[in-house]
């Protein structure tokens, strides 16, 4: 089951505004991942993390793995309406199956 | 470069009755994943196979069973279905190194 708390649960804002959503565990994690679900689909990858402290761009995404292995943030800078979706952070530890937070729905605003 | 490939996409099936879904992997993938997404539950993790033997295993019944084969391609199988087992199931497939995991479109199967 989930291990992860991401928050925020769902957000609300205006194209052209910034986001940023995070995900915090219990457990220390070797990699973190940030992947993004349109209705209907499977999540698609945006980002991956492997060492602490790392902080990854893809585009106008950028993503940190914290230094503790616990947690990790990603921000959206310049919302467009195609950034809609749920967006979903994942850990994972050597072999053991990859845990989720519970997704941010991300609604933008024209 | 082939991605994840899920089928069927879309199942309807009667309570009690039983479904098999297939997941084939990005060609040289050789771990698989099982998914089972609900809007109140979220993304639960059903099992993972690796090289044909199963290497994790999440919190579901035994009625949830999956199996491997020599190509990688993974099956799921629900038997005696619940009227609870409506959901998206998704499957993902790794590649050498285990880290980055890319999904399948998914099959959404309902149970009337």
């Amino acid at each position: 089951g989930q291990q992860l708390n991401q928050s925020p649960q769902s957000m609300f804002i205006q194209e052209g505004e910034d986001v940023s959503m995070n995900c915090t565990s219990s457990s220390i994690f070797n990699t973190w991942l940030w992947y993004k679900q349109d209705p209907g689909e499977g999540p698609v990858l945006l980002i991956a993390l492997y060492k602490a402290g790392e902080l990854t761009s893809n585009g106008r995404l950028t993503a940190q793995f914290g230094i503790t292995r616990k947690d990790s943030f990603l921000n959206i800078s310049a919302s467009i309406p195609s950034d809609v979706g749920i967006y979903f952070c994942a850990g994972q530890k050597g072999n053991n199956d990859m845990r989720f937070g519970a997704g941010t729905r991300l609604t933008v605003k024209p | 470069k082939a991605g994840v490939t899920q089928t069927p996409r879309y199942l309807i099936k009667t309570r009690g009755q039983q479904v098999t879904l297939s997941c084939s992997p990005i060609s040289g993938h050789r771990s698989v994943s099982w998914y089972q997404q609900t809007p109140g539950q979220g993304l639960q993790f059903l099992f993972e196979y690796f090289s044909e033997t199963q290497r994790n295993k999440g919190n579901f019944p035994g009625r949830f069973s999956g199996r491997q084969f020599s190509n990688s391609r993974s099956e799921m199988n629900v038997s005696t279905l619940e009227l609870g087992d409506s959901a998206l199931y998704l499957c993902a497939s790794k590649g050498q190194g285990n880290t980055e995991a890319f999904f399948g479109q998914g099959t959404r199967l309902t149970v009337v």
